[in-house]
């Protein structure tokens, strides 16, 4: 199977910094996704990591380990804006299909 | 950037009608746009994969005499919901592969189509 598991929810404070985890099975692997979801729309892309290591854009950044099948989402300086759900997706070698985890619902507090 | 429309944004039936959903890629070409479903605080489950000019593949469980997807050009895909039932209810999204993408083979998503079923 391609099972993705990722937290169910997390809390954080507006400004902070939150670290999103993600594991996946690396058989067939070929990238990983993050996605975010507001409430009743649908997802828009963040980030794509296919080689080891963090990739940086702005107040978020990606993180991929393809030996231990671990990816992170990082957010720094927390707005209000990105209480949202993230969502892990992986991509299968020779196929454009995603699978996506259950997504980590955040919540970011005053 | 990218930009994918679903039509309509959401429809309310009744049981039994059928419904049709459609996909378009607005600026760039999409041999493959893929469909899912998402019921309320699941993730998103692929229910097909549209290839154009070809049958779509579906997913193990889907029914693909109930969910018709014809993908006739580059652009457009439809997802036609056939005697809709109650349990049909739920947020039907799709997604465009960008053909001549940045090679990231990046899916940007539609905005959605929530169907309600009476």
């Amino acid at each position: 199977g391609q099972n993705i598991d990722q937290p169910t929810e997390m809390t954080a404070t507006e400004g902070a910094i939150v670290q999103i985890n993600c594991t996946y099975q690396t058989s067939g692997f070929n990238g990983l996704f993050w996605y975010q979801q507001h409430a009743g729309e649908a997802p828009t892309f963040l980030s794509y990591n296919v080689l080891d290591g963090l990739e940086e854009k702005g107040r978020f950044s990606s993180f991929l380990s393809r030996s231990k099948g671990y990816s992170y989402l990082l957010l720094k300086e927390l707005q209000m804006k990105d209480s949202a759900s993230y969502l892990c997706a992986r991509s299968g070698a020779g196929s454009y299909q995603l699978t996506f985890g259950k997504g980590t619902k955040l919540s970011v507090i005053p | 950037g990218a930009v994918v429309s679903q039509h309509p944004s959401w429809v309310i039936c009744k049981s039994g009608t059928s419904v049709k959903i459609e996909c378009r890629s607005l600026d760039f070409q999409a041999t493959t746009m893929f469909w899912y479903r998402q019921f309320p605080k699941q993730s998103l489950m692929l229910m097909a994969t549209s290839n154009e000019g070809s049958k779509a593949t579906y997913e193990q469980g889907v029914e693909k005499d109930k969910f018709l997807i014809n993908h006739a050009s580059l652009t457009l895909s439809t997802l036609t919901v056939t005697s809709a039932h109650p349990e049909d209810s739920s947020f039907y999204i799709c997604s465009a592969r960008d053909h001549w993408g940045s090679g990231t083979d990046t899916q940007y998503f539609g905005p959605g189509t929530r169907l309600t079923v009476l």
